[in-house]
């Protein structure tokens, strides 16, 4: 089963927009990563936070993070057509010897 | 060149036939993982292993099979193909690190086709 959950499951923007996609998750974690997959690519790491941290900022990259309600999302600011990929989430669950769950995913096209 | 690397990157074979997928590394890393990815969906765990000695199922083992044949080689057979094995595989390496460190690093996997 799925530790995390990404929300929406596909999502279409216009260049310049902001991207904002969420992820659920069920336990406790040690830290939350997004990871980006260009079609037919192996994922690339993007960013990692903590389980005791609320915001995390690269580039054009934020991530926050609440714990209390399990939840994280990704925003992608002035997006750009190259942005168009799938992110996931992954969780690194307490005691699970920092294995990885990743979710479903979300779709994020990016029209120029 | 490329730390993760896999071979081959494309295969069609048929029902029946034995596969190995293979990955190699120079990330020095110990952790090394085989995941599943079905179009449109995320990645599920085939096997995984923390170094040579250690081998583990993962979330979807039944009908695969992997050899470690060194730090830097992982390898992932399907000892009698089927078509619902038709997927892309990816191979992906991590540091023994904790809960600060250890994000995954893919191959840029194979499409495997079995008719």
């Amino acid at each position: 089963s799925q530790q995390g959950e990404e929300d929406p499951q596909a999502l279409s923007i216009q260049e310049g927009e902001n991207a904002t996609m969420n992820c659920s998750y069920k336990t406790s974690i040690n830290n939350l990563q997004w990871y980006r997959q260009n079609s037919g690519r192996g994922l690339v790491h993007l960013i990692l936070i903590r389980s005791n941290e609320r915001e995390k900022h690269s580039g054009r990259l934020r991530v926050t993070l609440d714990t209390s309600k399990k939840s994280s999302s990704l925003l992608i600011t002035a997006s750009r057509a190259a942005d168009t990929a799938s992110y996931f989430c992954a969780t690194d669950p307490y005691n699970a010897g920092n294995m990885l769950t990743f979710g479903g995913g979300t779709r994020l096209m990016v029209k120029p | 060149d490329a730390d993760v690397t896999q071979t081959p990157r494309n295969r069609i074979t048929k029902t029946g036939k034995r596969i190995m997928l293979e990955c190699s590394q120079t990330k020095g890393h110990d952790r090394m993982y085989w995941y599943r990815q079905d179009p449109g969906l995320g990645l599920r765990l085939i096997y995984y292993s923390f170094d040579v000695k250690d081998i583990n199922k993962g979330e979807i083992s039944d009908g695969y099979s992997v050899s470690r044949q060194a730090q830097a080689k992982f390898s992932l057979s399907l000892e009698s193909a089927i078509p619902n094995q038709t997927a892309l595989y990816f191979c992906a390496t991590s540091a023994v690190a904790g809960a600060l460190h250890n994000e995954q690093f893919f191959g840029p996997g194979t499409r495997l086709t079995v008719l």
